[in-house]
């Protein structure tokens, strides 16, 4: 079935600690996103990839990196997690073209 | 990127017809405007999207004036199921930096 894949499902994590969080798409899109959403809250925007190669930021960057080494794979790095990072956080994909984001069923990361 | 601004939460009971208004006064001219859905502990899911009068597909309608500063998300004979967060949008569907920057949504709860 294609779609975005996300992995974890959840982790706990140590405050300090290194995480990456993956995510995989099969539809070919140019476009990829990851999204933190906290509890009760809306959607914020992390950073963005119009196309592989390229990366952008979005409403939320601090203490997050990504890269997009290809089309299908947008990894979301916490290189030094902190509490306030504990939340559960979405990946998306689109054509591009605003025609419709496709998200994963999330990650939920919890920071002690 | 347009600011939307919608009700924080609505009240429905089984079988009525749902309109959930949101307003982007400051649209532009080549922004679509688009609506998610979102359940618990789970990734919003793509409802409609349009540009100006009105669009109709087999889960909702979207009722956009003329002048598209707001627009109106009508969900029909609603059931238990369609209880959840709906997202109001918009974006430039052109701009090769497009990216869905969401609110807080309005949560939606239908009674029995």
């Amino acid at each position: 079935i294609a779609g975005i894949t996300q992995a974890p499902t959840s982790q706990i994590l140590a405050a300090g600690r290194r995480m990456t969080l993956r995510c995989t798409q099969d539809m070919r899109h140019n476009a990829m996103y990851w999204y933190r959403q906290d509890l009760g809250l809306g959607l914020r925007l992390i950073h963005y990839s119009n196309t592989a190669g390229t990366t952008g930021k979005g409403e939320v960057p601090d203490g997050y990196s990504v890269s997009r080494a290809n089309t299908d794979d947008f990894p979301l790095t916490l290189a030094s997690a902190v509490p306030s990072q504990t939340s559960v956080y979405f990946c998306a994909s689109s054509t591009g073209t605003g025609d419709g984001y496709t998200f994963g069923s999330g990650t939920r990361l919890t920071v002690v | 990127l347009a600011k939307t601004t919608q009700p924080i939460s609505m009240d429905s009971y089984e079988g009525q017809e749902v309109n959930i208004t949101c307003s982007h006064n400051n649209i532009a001219t080549n922004d679509y405007i688009t609506w998610y859905q979102q359940f618990p502990s789970q990734g919003p899911r793509f409802i409609i999207q349009g540009y100006k009068t009105k669009v109709t597909n087999e889960v909702a309608s979207l009722f956009i004036p003329a002048d598209r500063k707001s627009s109106t998300l009508s969900l029909p004979r609603v059931s238990l199921s369609d209880t959840a967060v709906y997202y109001c949008l918009v974006g430039d569907t052109v701009d090769s930096s497009y990216k869905l920057i969401f609110g807080s949504g309005t949560r939606l709860l239908v009674r029995p």
